[in-house]
């Protein structure tokens, strides 16, 4: 399926600091979602985004879907501890039926 | 409320056996999916059903795997004869297009370790 590029690959910030990370596509996609796992469990929906310029939030955490459909971007603000995981974007292809593409995921470690 | 249901948790054999991987959706969901993890190639959609039926395979690696789905509240992913590279985490999850098809419930997981 189409490969979506997320970024950072990684990231270590300290406690109360903002996160922001992002995932780009070459196509154009219908939706756009953010999950979030946690180690030795499956992924976790965190936001669903489903029109494009649509900005929505769910506590600490906002996401865009882009203007060009083609890009979406996370935010957390003041993270703490319980926010560490991996966070993965996914987004659903206009062609592709019910299937969803999976970013490589943002490593995120947050340091008290 | 219980949510997607996937047995076993861990699974380690031998290269060559025969791998069974269970899933159970959610009560009333009508489109199950199955997806392959690893490190390099993150989050990969194998093959997922609508109402027991599969509607895209492409994703199968190669004939050396099959799933079936038998009924509405059970789906299996076999593996035979399993290789060392098809050690993975291996995650079933389920949706409902009444609401949003967009929106899949993943199960934990069954992390597959072929020696």
């Amino acid at each position: 399926g189409q490969q979506l590029n997320q970024s950072p690959q990684s990231m270590f910030i300290q406690e109360g600091e903002d996160v922001s990370m992002n995932c780009t596509s070459s196509s154009i996609f219908n939706t756009w979602l953010w999950y979030k796992q946690d180690p030795g469990e499956g992924p976790v929906l965190l936001i669903a985004l489903y029109k494009a310029g649509e900005l929505t939030s769910n506590g600490r955490l906002t996401a865009q879907f882009g203007i060009t459909r083609k890009d979406s971007f996370l935010n957390i603000s003041a993270s703490i501890p319980s926010d560490v995981g991996i966070y993965f974007c996914a987004g659903q292809p206009s062609n592709s039926g019910y299937a969803l593409n999976f970013g490589k995921g943002t490593s995120l470690l947050v340091t008290p | 409320d219980a949510g997607v249901i996937q047995s076993p948790r861990h699974e380690v054999t031998e290269m060559g056996q025969e791998v069974t991987l269970r899933c159970k959706p959610i009560s009333g969901h009508d489109y199950l999916f199955w997806y392959r993890q690893t490190m390099m190639r993150g989050l990969e959609l194998l093959i997922y059903f609508n109402n027991n039926v599969p509607i895209d395979d492409s994703g199968m690696p190669e004939d050396r795997f099959s799933a079936k789905m038998p009924n509405a509240s059970f789906s299996t992913l076999k593996i035979q004869p399993s290789e060392p590279r098809d050690s993975a985490v291996y995650f079933c999850a389920s949706s409902f297009e009444g609401t949003s098809t967009d929106t899949q419930y993943f199960g934990p997981g069954t992390r597959l370790t072929v020696l």
